[in-house]
C-alpha cells in the first residue's frame, strides 16, 4: 500500500485566497482524521470521520474551515478566505475501527502570505 | 476532554545512552496510549503503543511502562544511536469496543538529540 496520500506537499497562497488540501486514506482505513501542527500549539485535531461521515469537527477553528469525504477514498479540507495564522503543516491519517493506531500521510505545509 | 502533557521539550543524549520521555494523561477513561516518532519533513510514525491492560511493552530498543494509577506514561529508549533524533509525540485515547470511534490527543512533543 502506498500509504495516506496528501497533496500537495507545499501550498503557498496570498491572504483572502481560498485554498483547498487533498487526502487518500489506505485503503480499508474506515477513519480519517485532519490535524493541523504548528509550533505553538503542536498537533491539533480539526475534524474526523468515519465512513466517510463527520464524527466531531469541534476543532474546526472558523468558519473559513470546511472538509468533505465523497468516498471512502477521498477527503478534502478547504479554508476559504485564507489568513496568515493558517500558516501550518497539515496532517491527513486514517486508521482501521480500532486499536490499530493512526497512519499519518506527509503534510501538507501551508504558508499564507 | 482530554489533556496530555508530556515533559522534556527537548532531550540532547550522547549516543549510547538512554533517553526517557514521560507523558502525563488527565482522563482515567482513557486505555490506549500510543507513541509516535516524527522526522523532518515526514508525517508521525507509530513506533509503540500500550493498552490499559499491561503495565509494561519492549520492541527491541524501545519500551512504554504504564501507571494507571498515577495517570502517566513513559517512552524508553536504550543504547540510543543518532538516527533516533527526531521529535517523539505521547497520546491518549478512549478506546471502545463493537464500532465505537475514538480520536487521540497529542502530547506536544519531544525534541530529541543523540549526539554522535
Amino acid at each position: 500500500d502506498a500509504g495516506v496520500i496528501q497533496s500537495p506537499r507545499h501550498e503557498v497562497t496570498e491572504m483572502g485566497q481560498e485554498v483547498t488540501l487533498r487526502c487518500k486514506p489506505i485503503s480499508g482505513h474506515d477513519y480519517l482524521f485532519w490535524y493541523r501542527q504548528t509550533m505553538m500549539r503542536g498537533l491539533e485535531l480539526l475534524i474526523y470521520f468515519n465512513n466517510n461521515v463527520p464524527i466531531d469537527d469541534s476543532g474546526m477553528p472558523e468558519d473559513r474551515f470546511s472538509a468533505k469525504m465523497p468516498n471512502a477514498s477521498f477527503s478534502t479540507l478547504k479554508i476559504q478566505p485564507s489568513e496568515p495564522r493558517d500558516s501550518a503543516v497539515y496532517f491527513c491519517a486514517s486508521s482501521f475501527r480500532t486499536g490499530r493506531g493512526y497512519t499519518f500521510g506527509s503534510g501538507t505545509r501551508l504558508t499564507v502570505v | 476532554g482530554e489533556n496530555v502533557e508530556q515533559h522534556p521539550s527537548t532531550l540532547s543524549v550522547q549516543e549510547g545512552d538512554s533517553a526517557v520521555i514521560k507523558c502525563t494523561y488527565s482522563d482515567s477513561a482513557s486505555n490506549y496510549f500510543p507513541w509516535y516518532k516524527q522526522e523532518l519533513g515526514k508525517g508521525p510514525q507509530l513506533i509503540i503503543d500500550i493498552r490499559s491492560n499491561v503495565g509494561e511493552k519492549k520492541d527491541q530498543r524501545i519500551a512504554v511502562t504504564l501507571n494507571k494509577t498515577a495517570k502517566h506514561f513513559s517512552l524508553h529508549i536504550t543504547e540510543t544511536q543518532p538516527e533516533d533524533s527526531a521529535v517523539y509525540f505521547c497520546a491518549a485515547s478512549k478506546e471502545g469496543s463493537g464500532g465505537s470511534n475514538y480520536k487521540l490527543t497529542f502530547g506536544k512533543g519531544t525534541l530529541l538529540t543523540v549526539n554522535p
